[in-house]
């Protein structure tokens, strides 16, 4: 299912950098979500965007900042990274109701020396 | 709040075995639950939704309303199975750690 695309795959980057990791989809869904996974910790919620004008935090949003540019596009913003930051990202998508179940994309590795 | 637990952090079974991954829920009512799964170095999809009452994988789930629970269950464990597992109800975008189920040969 290509229909949620994130870019990059891969990024390996230096503490204090800024990095944007950045999601669209085909799917024409207007819910769209950010986690990250942790061994051991699953996943966890950082932003969530119902729609273009709507922006929320999640579980664990300090240090991180998010764009919704348009239905199909949101991306996330690391400001200043940290290592701690180092996991796996992933992009989701759902319907408008909220009983459709959410697509996702491939993730980003992110690792920040 | 409608809430999730899945107790178990790992589950390693030999192949063959059956296989139950546990969710309890602690909210009432008649929830609708998710199962999703993640294959190595793969994203999370969607394995079954219970009100589908599907059998996908030669996995089921079926909600226990006595039990407040949805259990994941498969008969006889495939190496193939092995992934992690989350359980989630259905409009709540929390995933929690889930379920790393490992199959063994």
């Amino acid at each position: 299912d290509a229909d949620v695309t994130q870019t990059p795959r891969n990024r390996i980057t230096k503490t204090g950098k800024r990095i944007m990791l950045e999601c669209s989809q085909t799917k024409g869904h207007d819910r769209m979500y950010w986690y990250r996974q942790d061994p051991g910790l699953g996943l966890q919620l950082i932003y969530y965007s119902f729609d273009v004008k709507d922006i929320n935090k999640g579980e664990i949003s300090d240090g991180y900042s998010v764009s919704r540019q348009a239905q199909a596009k949101f991306s996330l913003s690391l400001e200043s990274a940290i290592p701690n930051q180092t996991a796996l990202y992933f992009c989701a998508t759902s319907g408008r109701t909220g009983d459709q179940p959410q697509h996702f994309g491939d993730g980003t590795r992110l690792s920040i020396l | 709040a409608q809430r999730v637990t899945q107790p178990e952090k790992l589950l390693s079974v030999f192949k063959g075995a059956p296989v139950e991954l546990k969710c309890n829920y602690s909210y009432s009512g008649s929830p609708e639950l998710f199962w999703y799964v993640q294959y190595s170095r793969q994203r999370l999809q969607l394995l079954l939704r219970h009100i589908s009452r599907e059998s996908i994988k030669g996995f089921t789930a079926d909600l226990n309303k006595g039990e407040t629970s949805f259990h994941l269950k498969k008969p006889f464990a495939q190496e193939e199975d092995s992934a992690m597992y989350y359980c989630t109800p259905m409009g709540d975008m929390r995933f929690g750690a889930g379920t790393r189920l490992t199959v063994k040969p």
